[in-house]
């Protein structure tokens, strides 16, 4: 049980470009996601808490027009890098807290962003 | 200020040589302290939670406990299919903050 599910598993985009990226709880309930960015020899870095039905929790630091997110449904959010750079190459993961009492996080497989 | 450090950064070792995995933390009230398993590529997949001081938690070779300082995750007999980057974190229980503090990460290697 608890399982996310995260896609793409990797995309290649263009300068300018905007990207989406899924992240869905196949088979719970989630009404808040986070989602998370990871760089190579670094933690997890907390960018934004997803809440269904009303606006997401941005991190300092993390700009709201660039990382828009969505959480339309109690199983679907999604993260769009708007008008991409090639900084914002990294690793994007998503995760939900499970159904039970004290659950951990369970995360997504990740998606991997290149910005070219 | 809340923390968590891991030690070592990297570890390798030879298959069936048990070896035990740190993690530091100091937080204002501890409400869990979470293992994680990470393999290149792949979100972390949920090992364990602890909860309080003298906690033992066990899945196949990987136990881990906890002191008020710090939690060891012990691997017994590892295997090359264990080698990954085991993160630790911490959730404080300050109010409703259920943000997680991260650690960096072990990364372990077992060599076949």
């Amino acid at each position: 049980g608890a399982v996310v599910s995260q896609h793409p598993s990797r995309v290649i985009c263009k300068s300018g470009t905007s990207v989406k990226i899924e992240c869905r709880s196949l088979d719970f309930q989630a009404t808040t996601m986070f989602w998370y960015r990871q760089f190579p020899k670094q933690s997890l870095m907390l960018m934004a808490t997803s809440n269904e039905g009303s606006k997401a929790t941005y991190e300092q630091g993390v700009e709201k027009d660039k990382f828009l997110i969505n959480h339309a449904s109690l199983t679907l959010s999604t993260l769009t890098v708007t008008s991409a750079h090639p900084e914002d190459s990294s690793f994007y993961i998503c995760s939900a807290r499970g159904p039970a009492h004290n659950s951990p996080l369970h995360f997504g497989n990740g998606t991997r962003l290149t910005v070219t | 200020e809340d923390q968590v450090t891991q030690s070592p950064e990297a570890l390798r070792l030879q298959e069936g040589e048990s070896s035990s995995l740190n993690c530091s933390y100091t937080v204002s009230g501890l409400r869990g302290l979470f293992w994680y398993r990470q393999d290149p590529g792949k979100g972390p997949e949920f090992l364990f939670t602890l909860y309080s001081a003298g906690e033992e938690k066990e899945k196949e070779r990987l136990k881990a406990t906890l002191t008020k300082k710090e939690s060891f995750l012990h691997i017994t007999a590892p295997k090359p299919e264990d080698s990954a980057t085991y993160l630790c974190a911490v959730q404080a229980k300050a109010g409703n903050n259920r943000k997680l503090i991260w650690g960096l990460g072990t990364s372990l290697a077992v060599n076949p």
